[in-house]
């Protein structure tokens, strides 16, 4: 069946560091791909989704690339701050709507 | 608009009690997904609703259970509460069905004692 693996965390990292989390998938068909986020004690946002191969999802200054040919979809953000400190996940949807998510990668980000 | 709204937003009860949670989706939505997050596994698919059907059904037990509304307003409702049950539910909505962005509301958080 269709499935999210992300990277575990946690991950702490200084202010305008770079971030990536690593996300691959499985899937049958084409589903298309979300990064979420998670602030303490709120539900999850969205934060960049892609639908196709190649497509590039960007908000917030974080970026994700639907590559089919390693199926994954990373997130990056050039520098982060401390109002990034979150956790976020990575999802696919499949055509049945179905969503499937990743286990939840925890960032903290300090002065 | 008004974005995905749960209530209530905390809840206590004990072993053997039930509880019922409710959802409204964003306006015009009619896709309702119901999720129970949990430290120890994550986000954990319950069930989706579309136009008062139950379209999909994650792995848990007949105690969960739910419902939707010809308004899209959905209920969850788990009979027979296990100290297991204490989690946060949340409920997302989608315009339609088939790859969508849910939207998640606030959440609900039960503790079972």
């Amino acid at each position: 069946g269709d499935s999210v693996t992300q990277m575990e965390g946690p991950v702490t990292l200084s202010e305008e560091a770079f971030l990536t989390i690593n996300c691959t998938y499985t899937a049958t068909g084409y589903p298309s791909l979300f990064w979420y986020v998670q602030y303490p004690g709120e539900g999850l946002q969205l934060l960049l989704k892609a639908t196709k191969a190649d497509d590039k999802g960007s908000n917030k200054g974080f970026e994700a690339t639907y590559r089919k040919e390693t199926t994954s979809f990373h997130l990056e953000k050039g520098s982060v701050q401390v109002s990034d400190s979150a956790v976020y996940f990575c999802a696919l949807s499949d055509t049945g709507n179905q969503f499937y998510f990743g286990t939840g990668t925890s960032l903290t980000v300090i002065p | 608009k008004a974005g995905v709204t749960q209530t209530p937003r905390y809840l206590i009860k004990t072993r053997g009690q039930q509880v019922t949670l409710s959802c409204s989706p964003i306006s015009g939505h009619r896709s309702v997904s119901w999720y129970q997050q949990t430290p120890g596994q994550g986000l954990q698919f319950l069930f989706e609703y579309f136009s008062e059907t139950q379209r999909n059904k994650g792995n848990f037990p007949g105690r969960f259970s739910g419902r939707q509304f010809s308004n899209s307003r959905s209920e969850m409702n788990v009979s027979t509460l296990e100290l297991g049950d204490s989690a946060l539910y949340l409920c997302a909505s989608s315009l339609e069905r088939g790859g969508e962005t849910q939207y998640f509301g606030p959440g609900t958080r039960l503790l079972v004692l």
